[in-house]
């Protein structure tokens, strides 16, 4: 079946515009990830949806990060006033079940390269 | 707050060679564990992962085993070829939500 998408793959930018990050999770996966990797870097949490529900909203680096989603499947992320060192590979990742069940296993979409100029 | 180490940062190895990459985390209610493999320019893949009540994982030239006590997990690659060069992460859980926690990642160069 098909994976996880994301859109658009790349985005630029100019600093202080905002925008809208989308994610298609695997139909029927029930939670929702938010990582942002740096070049050269390991991946950082950002937020996690159990379905339309965020509670986990630590990794959101400051509230100009938003996120939500709709209907348990599609999440946007939105960053406001975008700045030079949000410029990052955005991924989205969708596991089956919640932690526990043993459907945890995330799956990556492709990403969105934002670089914010 | 939750950290995962990972070393070595670059390893490189002749064809055929094992390769070997550890990882510790702080966190001891961390209770999964997946390795990831990303080529360039390309998403994360998961090649194995390991849950807390297992000490050990293998699959095909893949292994993985797990330390719950020294908090430490390692990835081991037996006759690697040139295809398994890429970027490998591991990661660790946090928390009831499943979030993982990363590592900064290993670049593997297999040399033919």
């Amino acid at each position: 079946g098909a994976g996880v998408s994301q859109s658009p793959s790349n985005k630029v930018t100019e600093k202080g515009k905002d925008v809208e990050l989308r994610c298609d999770p695997i139909s029927g996966h029930t939670a929702l990830y938010w990582y942002r990797q740096s070049l050269g870097q390991g991946l950082e949490f950002l937020i996690y949806f159990q379905g339309n529900s965020a509670p986990d909203k630590s990794g959101l680096p400051s509230d100009r990060f938003s996120a939500e989603r709709t209907g348990g499947s599609v999440s946007t992320l939105t960053i406001q006033r975008t700045q030079q060192e949000d410029s990052a590979v955005y991924l989205c990742a969708s596991s089956l079940d919640s932690p526990g069940s043993g459907g945890e296993t995330q799956y990556f979409g492709p990403g969105t390269r934002l670089l914010v100029l | 707050g939750e950290n995962v180490e990972q070393h070595p940062s670059t390893l490189s190895v002749q064809e055929g060679d094992s390769a070997v990459i550890k990882c510790t985390y702080s966190d001891s209610a961390s209770n999964y564990f997946p390795w990831y493999k990303q080529e360039l320019g390309k998403r994360p893949q998961l090649i194995i992962d390991i849950r807390s009540n297992v000490g050990e994982k293998k699959d095909q030239r893949i292994a993985v085993t797990l330390n719950k006590t020294a908090k430490h997990f390692s990835l081991h690659i037996t006759e690697t070829q040139p295809e398994d060069s890429a970027v490998y992460f591991c990661a660790a859980s946090s928390g009831n939500t499943g979030k993982l926690i990363f590592g900064q990642g290993t670049t593997l160069q297999v040399k033919p």
